[in-house]
């Protein structure tokens, strides 16, 4: 069982917009550490997303933003394309088990 | 390119031990910190274990410690797992990551992962 939990999956037409998000604890989330979010395709190596809550590395994306409000944060995708389909995860840390990750999303694109 | 590659996946029976080893290349490995990541397939990514730039601090998952020990060579640009006393659960795909921070532990994230290799426990 995950210290993050997000929904097993989402899904959404081409074009539409889908957010995936991320509860945790007030050990984790909720202590005001950041998060991050990683895109992980069968095969391939986890992708990071977002950075420190906010921020996009170079070459992901303005489609891709995220954001975080007391225990919770979320990840939102706009303009769904079908090379957005896979596996989606958040990061945080907790203060009782160092670094944490959710359970994963898995988003179709209808 | 700056990209790690994790070798040393294998079938083990339970109880026994193995050693995975990660290389790295395309960056100044001696500066990052390297973490060991593993994932269930089916399941979600668990944190295993983490080493600084220089080794001097380690820390690991409650789920592995006293029986996993992680190291790094920095002549080399490798960082290792050493796993012993193997468990059905810690059968997984094992991912290399490097590490990045704005400042603190609650701002670390990994930036650079390899494709996982994998290990199989049996019985």
């Amino acid at each position: 069982q995950s210290v993050l939990t997000q929904p097993p999956s989402v899904s959404g037409a081409p074009g539409q917009r889908v957010t995936i998000s991320c509860n945790g604890t007030s050990s984790s989330i909720g202590a005001g550490y950041d998060v991050h979010w990683y895109k992980k395709s069968p095969g391939k190596a986890p992708k990071l997303l977002i950075y420190v809550t906010t921020n996009r590395p170079s070459g992901v994306p303005d489609r891709f933003s995220a954001s975080k409000s007391g225990t919770s944060a979320s990840l939102a995708i706009t303009g769904l394309q079908a090379e957005d389909e896979g596996d989606y995860f958040c990061q945080s840390y907790d203060s009782k088990f160092f670094w944490v990750f959710g359970g994963g999303t898995k988003l179709t694109v209808l | 390119e700056e990209q790690v590659e994790e070798s040393g996946g294998d079938v083990v029976q339970r109880g026994g031990s193995l050693r995975l080893s990660c290389a790295a290349s395309g960056f100044d490995f001696s500066i990052y910190s390297m973490n060991w990541v593993r994932q269930v397939p089916g399941k979600g990514l668990e944190w295993v274990a983490y080493i600084s730039d220089s080794a001097s601090t380690i820390y690991y998952a409650e789920s592995v410690k006293g029986r996993f020990t992680i190291s790094r060579d920095n002549t080399e640009s490798s960082v290792f797992l050493q796993m012993k006393s193997l468990r059905a659960e810690d059968a997984a795909v094992y991912h290399c990551a490097r590490g990045a921070t704005n400042g603190w532990y609650g701002g670390y994230y990994m930036d650079v992962w390899g494709k996982g290799t994998p290990v199989i426990v049996s019985s």
